[in-house]
């Protein structure tokens, strides 16, 4: 059982705008950043969005994020075949004194 | 350009320890944490701990308290985590992960494969 809490899946068809949601608590995304990241199948996490809505250098402007109490989303638009993929939260919990992870959000493009 | 390169995958048996290496390179190794994170097949992610390479201070996840060794060996840029008392459920790939100056996970090894069997 994860401390974030992710939808197991999501979709949308190409060119639609999805939203993942990611919930947690105030020990974790209530006062920390919060991070996403994408993983495509047989591959390590890539870092999508950092600190909760800066993207890296690489990551196209149609991946977006935001923070709002404890809980956190992560936007996708002009969604593409490629985005079907899985998806990551990650925030520091204060009172684990750790990292915790959602259970990820396997997004379907139809 | 900043590269973490994982040691290959192992087969173990119930009770043993398996200890995964992390080869650093591109970067200035003490500079910045690393972190182990794990992952199921099939699931999700789930932090272990980190260390500092430049002190060799290390954080544990509660859940592996005692039963995991984060160390690192600055002369080789390399980073090590040894788990003890394998069991079935340790069968997962185990990932090092750079954290960025942004505290962000922004390099990532291949990941390793860890098998638990008898």
């Amino acid at each position: 059982q994860s401390v974030l809490t992710q939808p197991p899946s999501a979709s949308g068809t190409p060119g639609q705008r999805v939203t993942i949601s990611c919930s947690g608590s105030s020990s974790n995304i209530g006062s920390n950043y919060v991070y996403w990241y994408q993983q495509l199948p047989g591959t390590a996490p890539k870092l999508l969005i950092y600190r909760n809505n800066q993207r890296p250098s690489g990551v196209p402007d149609r991946f977006s994020g935001s923070k709002s109490g404890t809980s956190a989303s992560l936007g996708i638009s002009g969604l593409r075949s490629e985005d079907e993929v899985d998806y990551y939260c990650a925030a520091w919990d204060d009172s684990l004194s750790g990292w915790v992870f959602g259970g990820g959000t396997k997004l379907t493009v139809l | 350009q900043v590269q973490l390169v994982q040691s290959g995958a192992e087969v173990k048996k119930p009770g043993a320890s398996v200890k995964v290496s992390c080869k650093a390179s591109g970067y200035t190794f003490t500079g910045f944490y690393m972190h182990w994170v794990r992952q199921a097949p099939g699931q999700g992610l789930e932090w272990m701990g980190r260390i500092n390479p430049d002190s060799g201070g290390t954080n544990y996840a509660q859940k592996f308290q005692g039963r995991v060794t984060m160390t690192r060996d600055t002369s080789i840029s390399t980073a090590y985590m040894e788990l003890s008392r394998l069991r079935s459920d340790d069968t997962v790939v185990y990932y090092c992960a750079r954290e960025g100056e942004l505290t962000e996970f922004d390099y990532w090894g291949q990941g390793t494969l860890v098998t638990v069997s008898s």
